[in-house]
């Protein structure tokens, strides 16, 4: 079955870090770019990261950048943001999504997320 | 950035009854560079439409996109129960990425 399935949300503090990841299966992990997505609670999506198939483009988002870091294992077909610094504002759901071409910006392929919760 | 607007915010319809959803962006998004998405509560988006007018994998015909520019319609003829739920249309013609605030379908 063609999946992502999202983990490593939680509960933390201002100013920590945690990891997310996203395990995808059914399809070849290193022929597609992917994107961390989020949303946050009763709001609107948000685009947050993107990074190629190789791992050699990465881009981010100004409300992240220098605080985020995209990053992938295609041996494990596996995609990870490291979250540091973390702000109350990105309390949110994050969900791992595929571009299904080569740029296409677009996301065909999202998981369920997982739940980043920033609080005191 | 491009900022999207969609409206109404909330549409009150009946099953069986036509949706029209409007995605307004603050400047051109550049030829037809605009996603459709539904999204059910507790879900993850699901695409719709890609190039303001291509249906998706598995989208049913009843879906169908329009416009170019500044002014974009979703439009779904003959709303099923499993249609009720919030869409987000997504421009990508410029960076940043960015997504309209919703427009939540409603049964009446």
């Amino acid at each position: 079955e063609v999946q992502l399935v999202e983990s490593g949300g939680g509960l933390v503090q201002p100013g920590g870090s945690l990891r997310l990841s996203c395990a995808a299966s059914g399809f070849t992990f290193d022929n597609y770019e992917m994107n961390w997505v989020r949303q946050a609670p009763g709001k609107g999506l948000e685009w947050v990261s993107y990074i190629s198939g190789s791992g050699t483009a990465i881009y981010y988002a100004d409300s992240v950048r220098g605080r985020f870091t995209i990053s992938r294992d295609n041996a494990k077909n596996s995609l990870y943001l490291q979250m540091n610094n973390l702000r109350v504002d990105d309390t949110a759901v994050y969900y791992c999504a595929r571009d299904p071409a080569y740029r296409n910006w677009y996301f065909d392929l999202w998981g369920r997320g997982t739940l980043v919760t920033v609080s005191s | 950035e491009i900022v999207l607007t969609q409206s109404p915010g909330t549409l009150s319809l009946s099953p069986g009854e036509r949706a029209t959803l409007s995605c307004r962006a603050s400047q051109s998004v550049g030829s037809r560079f605009l996603a459709w998405y539904q999204q059910k509560p507790g879900q993850a988006p699901r695409l719709l439409i890609y190039g303001a007018s291509n249906r998706a994998t598995g989208i049913p015909d009843r879906f169908s996109g329009s416009g170019s520019g500044t002014d974009f319609t979703l439009a779904i003829s003959g709303l099923e129960p499993e249609d009720f739920a919030v869409y987000y249309c997504q421009q990508y013609g410029s960076s940043p990425l960015t997504f309209g605030g919703g427009t939540k379908v409603e049964i009446k």
